[in-house]
């Protein structure tokens, strides 16, 4: 499969405890974008890489919350002291240079209690 | 970026066409229309986009008002596996800028009964 990958796909843990999602793209996609997704609600965007730089952080991407790109291929997602409120679906998107079409992973989902 | 506005809800008899609409009577005019779909606890999946002329793949046909102020969604025969929400968005391809920061909205969801 050459799709977008993301690991775990599901993942319950205790509140205050850290999290942390991979995603691998699209193997020629330059672009990676997180986005976060609460059930009944459109996916929402969180932050945007091309290669290993960030150049784009949504005012959702609250200080808990971390992402790298270390080598400009497969990104991390890390929530530090996980909250109830952080329980959602975690989406990976990866897309070439020219940005023409967001292929989206099939997400991770946090279930905090 | 351009917002759009969708109906909540569809129904469609299996077989027959669906057609979802959407309105982006803000959009830009460098802005492209994307559709997406997502079945239930999976990740969106890409159908179509266009920027002014319609388009038409192997998944559904697209239809895009002259003034670019609406669109619509066409699945030619719909099966009970297009059950699923449905996301118009609009966004400008290849832009350093707000390349994420796509608006999806809260789509249709289409129901297509037996």
């Amino acid at each position: 499969d050459t799709g977008v990958s993301q690991d775990p796909r599901h993942k319950i843990t205790k509140r205050g405890q850290n999290v942390t999602f991979r995603c691998d793209p699209i193997s020629e996609h330059n672009r990676l974008y997180w986005y976060r997704q609460t059930l009944g609600q459109g996916p929402e965007f969180l932050t945007y890489f091309q290669n290993e730089a960030q150049l784009e952080k949504s005012r959702l991407l609250s200080d808990r919350f971390s992402a790298e790109r270390p080598k400009g291929s497969f990104s991390t997602l890390e929530i530090q002291r996980t909250e109830q409120g952080d329980s959602a679906m975690y989406l990976c998107a990866s897309s070439s240079s020219s940005g023409n079409t967001i292929y989206f992973g099939e997400g991770s989902w946090l279930t905090v209690v | 970026d351009a917002k759009t506005t969708q109906p909540p809800s569809m129904d469609c008899a299996e077989g027959r066409a669906a057609n979802l609409p959407c309105n982006h009577s803000t959009i830009s005019g460098n802005e492209y229309v994307y559709w997406y779909r997502q079945i239930h606890s999976q990740g969106p999946q890409y159908i179509i986009h266009g920027l002014k002329n319609n388009e038409t793949n192997e998944m559904a046909s697209l239809i895009i008002t002259e003034d670019r102020k609406s669109s619509t969604l066409i699945l030619p025969h719909a099966t009970l596996r297009d059950t699923a929400v449905y996301y118009c968005i609009v966004r400008v391809p290849g832009s350093n800028t707000n390349a994420g920061k796509s608006t999806f909205g809260d789509g249709t969801t289409l129901t297509v009964k037996p």
